[in-house]
């Protein structure tokens, strides 16, 4: 079975500050994980993905996002948060090697960016 | 290349009434799944579909149905509809590459719908 934990459901930074944003996920399977992010109205765009190459992968947008299969963590980090940052993220787990599972979504994270 | 294409927008609808939802893939894409999304609930899982084929299909009542047309194209259709389904639909495409063993989803903008 797999799930996926978004460990907080809201998030505030400043601009110009690091952002963290915590996943754990459990999965019988090798997992691939990926975090999308959301903005109001729209649909979820890809920031990045992990697939069993480089355990810290580098997104779009100055994201970037570490494996750590001893922890089951999936954390995603920016250095300094830019306000159009502000948005919903979603942490997603799928088996790896097969494309018959249904995908995982976390229950999502709001980022506040404040100026 | 063109992305994943959902219409309509935005619709109004009343309660009892019917309605479809259109989702055009990336083209190449054969997986084409549906997720409602709503602020109590977050996103759910519907229904995966794949060479015309349901495959996948989530915790939702009978009154939600889709299908897959031969070039990919899928739609959804909500019948009887109720308050509840008062929520912004999203399509995703995906293609399976077999080097890295992901599914990597691509979502349309959404179908946003409201039911007065």
């Amino acid at each position: 079975a797999q799930s996926v934990t978004q460990l907080d459901s809201h998030v505030s930074v400043s601009e110009g500050t690091p952002v963290l944003l915590r996943c754990n996920y459990s999965s019988s399977y090798s997992p691939s994980l990926f975090w999308y992010v959301q903005h109001p109205n729209k649909g979820l765009q890809l920031l990045l993905k992990y697939t069993s190459a480089a355990t810290l992968v580098k997104g779009i947008n100055g994201f970037e996002a570490e494996f750590k299969k001893s922890e089951t963590s999936f954390h995603l980090t920016k250095p300094s948060a830019h306000m159009s940052d502000a948005a919903e993220y979603f942490c997603v787990v799928t088996p790896m090697k097969t494309s018959y599972d249904k995908v995982i979504f976390g229950p999502g994270t709001s980022l506040s960016v404040i100026p | 290349k063109a992305g994943v294409t959902q219409t309509p927008r935005y619709l109004i609808k009343t309660r009892g009434q019917q309605v479809t939802l259109s989702c055009s893939p990336i083209s190449g894409h054969r997986s084409v799944s549906w997720y409602q999304q709503t602020p109590g609930q977050g996103l759910q899982f519907l229904f995966e579909y794949f060479s015309e084929t349901q495959r996948n299909k989530g915790n939702f009542p009978g009154r939600f149905s889709g299908r897959q047309f031969s070039n990919s194209r899928s739609e959804m259709n909500v019948s009887t509809l109720e308050l509840g389904d008062s929520a912004l639909y999203l399509c995703a495409s995906s293609l399976w590459d077999s080097h890295s063993g992901a599914n990597v989803l691509t979502f349309g903008a959404g179908s946003r719908l409201t039911v007065l």
